[in-house]
């Protein structure tokens, strides 16, 4: 049981250029979530996906997309990649969340530089 | 507006008790986070209070005043694997997490 796995680890971009970002869990979980992480902010949600086939946006959307073909995978787009776009990239997946108290699971990261 | 206020660094001497303190103002509520990531990894889940009142789990507890918009971690009989830093989320009435920007923990021997 592999929880959740991102790939790539780490990659250079040069501005301009584009790269898919590919999150896949194996806990049949509902919601899948990208984040980005910058120095002295918190966690900000960049799009999300409560079943296979729907995405949604979150509170910094713009420059990126996504695609939930599959429910096991999430990719997060960047069509043309800005120095803005400098990060540490997130994602996570969780069950149902109506409930409340649902936890959600980090993959280990994707390290972005973008020159 | 939604915002989560958490201090951004705290010192403590191994063996020590700290409590890390968070305030939260969300559209809604639906509970409390705490998770712990420690430096180059992903942030891994370490509690969740709905209700008001005190939490306990083994050396960490965590507790939640709803009328005061307050939480706090507290971490007992502190060690060196401790040094991270500590992330409060609060659900919103969509349970979207909205999340602080850590605190860092530095644990001295």
């Amino acid at each position: 049981n592999a929880g959740v796995t991102q790939t790539p680890k780490f990659r250079v971009l040069k501005t301009g250029q584009s790269m898919t970002l590919l999150c896949a869990q194996d806990m049949n979980h509902e919601y899948m979530y990208w984040y980005r992480q910058d120095p002295g902010m918190g966690l900000r949600l960049i799009h999300y996906s409560v079943g296979e086939g729907t995405t949604a946006k979150g509170e910094v959307p713009d420059g990126y997309n996504v695609s939930r073909l599959k429910k096991q995978n999430f990719l997060l787009g960047l069509e043309s990649a800005a120095p803005s776009q400098t990060s540490v990239y997130f994602c996570a997946s969780s069950g149902v969340i109506d409930r409340g108290g649902e936890t959600q699971y980090f993959g280990p990261g994707t390290r972005l530089l973008v020159l | 507006g939604q915002n989560i206020d958490q201090p951004t660094e705290m010192t403590a001497t191994e063996g020590a008790i700290v409590q890390i303190n968070c305030t939260y103002q969300t559209s809604g509520f639906n509970g409390l986070f705490w998770y712990q990531q420690h430096a180059g990894e992903a942030p891994t889940f370490l509690s969740y209070n709905v209700l008001d009142g005190l939490e306990e789990k083994g050396r960490f507890s965590s507790f939640l005043s709803r009328s005061k918009g307050y939480s706090y971690l507290l971490l007992k009989e502190l060690q060196m694997k401790d040094s991270a830093s500590y992330l409060c989320a609060a659900s919103d009435s969509n349970y979207q997490l909205i999340w602080g920007a850590g605190t860092k923990l530095i644990i001295k021997p």
